[in-house]
């Protein structure tokens, strides 16, 4: 198991871009996965496998992917994309560990 | 559509035991991986385990082994978490959520609406 590190906190001005950054501290680095959780709501998947997007997941949502960091890219930020956002991964034994959350501030 | 449909919210006292449900629809139930997740107030998501209905071949967190029990009802497209003795820093939300590929233990890609568990001492 390993863990996954994230900044407990992000700001960003409406129509800037957020990025969000998870650390894994351990190499090999498998798939990351990103997931935004509103107040009151379940999570929502919206970046899979480090850089795909499901379907309905506006496109201003990407991932990226460099040595053991991936970062989540919001372009064009929403008032509505105020959240949570957590990383998550798997290791080969099947472990699955979430970072520790991003709140993610629209000012 | 592909639902998971989680039991409701549940009150109870310390050294009491608990078993909760999320109810599959709309897919192979024993083909996708199922895992739990807890939510303290106000803090991140914890993994605490995870099921394969198809052959009820289950892992779990180290923080959660012995804690509580996962296993599932193939017959009626169920999965559970139960807790033999509960306390009360049970207190959570526990979402169950199924991972997104046939076989793989990977994203969360559908969620249950999560199921609020209060633990009173």
């Amino acid at each position: 198991s390993y863990e996954l590190t994230q900044p407990p906190s992000v700001s960003v001005s409406p129509g800037q871009t957020a990025r969000i950054t998870c650390s894994a501290d351990a190499l090999p680095k498998q798939y990351a996965y990103w997931y935004q959780q509103k107040p009151g709501q379940a999570p929502v998947l919206v970046i899979y496998k480090d850089s795909e997007r499901p379907s309905g997941i506006p496109e201003r949502f990407s991932g990226s992917s460099s040595g053991t960091t991936v970062t989540l890219t919001i372009s064009g930020v929403q008032a509505e994309d105020e959240a949570d956002y957590y990383c998550q991964s798997a290791d080969s034994s099947g472990t699955v560990v979430f970072g520790g959350g991003t709140k993610l501030t629209v000012l | 559509e592909v639902q998971l449909v989680q039991s409701g919210a549940e009150v109870k006292k310390s050294g009491e035991s608990l078993k909760i449900s999320c109810k599959a629809s709309g897919y192979s139930f024993t083909s996708y991986w199922i895992g739990w997740v807890r939510q303290m107030p106000g803090k991140g998501l914890e993994w605490m385990g995870i099921i394969y209905p198809g052959d009820s071949d289950t892992r779990y967190s180290p923080s959660f082994q012995g804690q509580v029990t996962i296993s599932a009802d193939k017959s009626i497209s169920t999965a559970y978490l139960q807790w033999s003795s509960l306390k009360a820093s049970d207190t959570a939300m526990y979402y169950c959520a199924r991972c997104h590929r046939i076989g793989y233990i990977d994203a969360f890609d559908i969620w249950g609406q999560g199921t609020m568990v209060t633990v009173s001492s």
